[in-house]
């Protein structure tokens, strides 16, 4: 099983600030199977990222994902007030068990 | 507009069973994988179990193996989670959600229904 690290655990910055999100994988995931969710208080997790950097339809340009291997990042490069929520990263490398990172929170 | 809507959710005393159900709409539900994914109080995401298009391939979480069944009904666009011998770590809000293709490959979860709450203890 793939284990996903998601560091930092909170984040606590402003709105116009960047958020910079990292994701760490146990092995390699090879074809870039990452994807990234934004959930916030009471509602589903949105679907955010795909591919390690492809964004989801309708999701802001602000929004942008990279990397690859074991190594992934979410960035948000100026924070509006409604993109203060908690932040998972999801690997789909291969066949299942499929796995999520533990969150961050970004917090003003 | 695409939407997938669970139910079945409820209080239930440890080892029982309880069925969750996920109606689709807005796509056509026999062309995509679907997936449970559980999400326990004040914790983070879980994926619980996955269905190809056709019903032909599931997956399990070793957690829930032996104990959850999931089947779909494509002709009733619909989700089942058969959720036997319940524990009190079971306790969650149970997602249903829509992949991107027909196969359990390459699947991650674009659309999430809005959950139902599942919860175990006597």
């Amino acid at each position: 099983e793939i284990v996903l690290t998601q560091s930092p655990g909170t984040l606590s910055l402003s709105p116009g600030e960047r958020a910079t999100l990292s994701c760490r994988a146990s092995q390699s995931i090879t074809s870039s199977h990452l994807a990234w969710y934004q959930q916030k208080p009471g509602q589903p997790p949105r679907l955010l990222i795909f591919g390690a950097s492809r964004r989801a339809t309708g999701i802001p340009d602000r929004f942008s994902g990279s990397g690859s291997g074991t190594d992934f990042t979410l960035t948000v490069s100026r924070l509006e007030p409604e993109d203060f929520a908690v932040y998972y990263c999801l690997q789909y490398h291969n066949s299942p068990p499929w796995t999520f990172g533990q969150g961050t929170k970004v917090e003003i | 507009e695409v939407q997938v809507l669970e139910s079945g959710g409820g209080l239930v005393q440890p080892g029982r069973s309880l069925r969750l159900s996920c109606v689709a709409s807005g796509f056509s539900f026999s062309n995509f994988a679907m997936a449970w994914v559980r999400q326990a109080p004040g914790k983070g995401l879980e994926w619980v179990s996955g269905i190809s298009g056709s019903g032909g391939s599931i997956y399990y979480t070793d957690s829930v193996k032996g104990r959850f069944t999931t089947s779909r009904d494509n002709s009733k666009n619909t989700l089942y989670l058969q959720m036997n011998s319940l524990r009190v770590e079971d306790t969650a809000v149970y997602y249903c959600a829509k992949g991107p293709g027909y196969l359990l490959i390459s699947f991650y979860m674009d659309v999430w229904g809005k959950g139902t709450t599942v919860i175990v203890s006597s």
